[in-house]
């Protein structure tokens, strides 16, 4: 079945280092691919996404490219702000069916300080 | 543009009473929809989506329920829950085609004493 492996947390930085997130994924066929972020107390936000290989998926100074070589979605983000702390979740959504069924990664904390 | 509320936000609830929660979508129809559950510290389970009206898929058998009686409301029940119920429940949508994203609510809180 498919899986998503995201690396353990907490992720601690401080105010404008770069950020790596690492996301692998195993998955039959050719899934397409997302970053999520949540905020303490509140529901999931779509960050980026990517749907084939090479496809760059960027938004609010976050980067992620699908590389199907090594499986992996990684995230990046070069200067991280306070208001980046949050949990950072990797998903693949499955091709088959008609429901757009996500398999998530078990999040990745990240706690940016002055 | 599309918008996805639940209610409650919070709710504390006995061991062995019902629960309803529900899920509303706005700007959009036929949108596939989710109950997921995200226990403390913990990753999202899918718990149920719905294709359409009345189609209900369960994905791990447990103590809930859920129905769908109208194309944008979604609702996650229980007859008497468990200790085990507690957590943050994100419902959620999307469109009909595979690959879609999906689109989360605010999540609703529920601690069971």
């Amino acid at each position: 079945g498919n899986s998503v492996t995201q690396m353990e947390g907490p992720v601690t930085l401080s105010e404008e280092a770069f950020l790596t997130i690492n996301c692998t994924y195993t998955a039959t066929g050719y899934p397409s691919l997302f970053w999520y972020v949540q905020y303490p107390g509140e529901g999931l936000q779509l960050l980026l996404k990517a749907t084939k290989a090479d496809d760059k998926g960027s938004n609010k100074g976050f980067e992620a490219t699908y590389r199907k070589e090594t499986t992996s979605f990684h995230l990046e983000k070069g200067s991280v702000q306070v208001s980046d702390s949050a949990v950072y979740f990797c998903a693949l959504s499955d091709r088959g069916g008609t429901a757009s069924k996500l398999t998530f990664g078990t999040g990745t904390r990240l706690q940016v300080t002055l | 543009s599309q918008t996805i509320h639940q209610w409650p936000a919070t709710l504390v609830q006995p061991v062995g009473s019902p629960l309803s929660l529900e899920c509303t979508v706005e700007g959009t129809s036929n949108p596939n929809l989710y109950w997921y559950r995200q226990a403390a510290g913990r990753g999202l389970q899918l718990l149920f989506y719905s294709v359409g009206i009345g189609q209900i898929s369960s994905e791990v058998p447990q103590n809930l329920s859920a129905s769908r009686p109208q194309d944008r409301q979604f609702i996650l029940s229980s007859k008497k829950l468990l200790l085990s119920d507690s957590g943050f429940y994100l419902c959620a949508w999307s469109g009909q085609s595979s690959n879609q994203p999906q689109h989360f609510g605010d999540g609703t809180r529920l601690s069971i004493l």
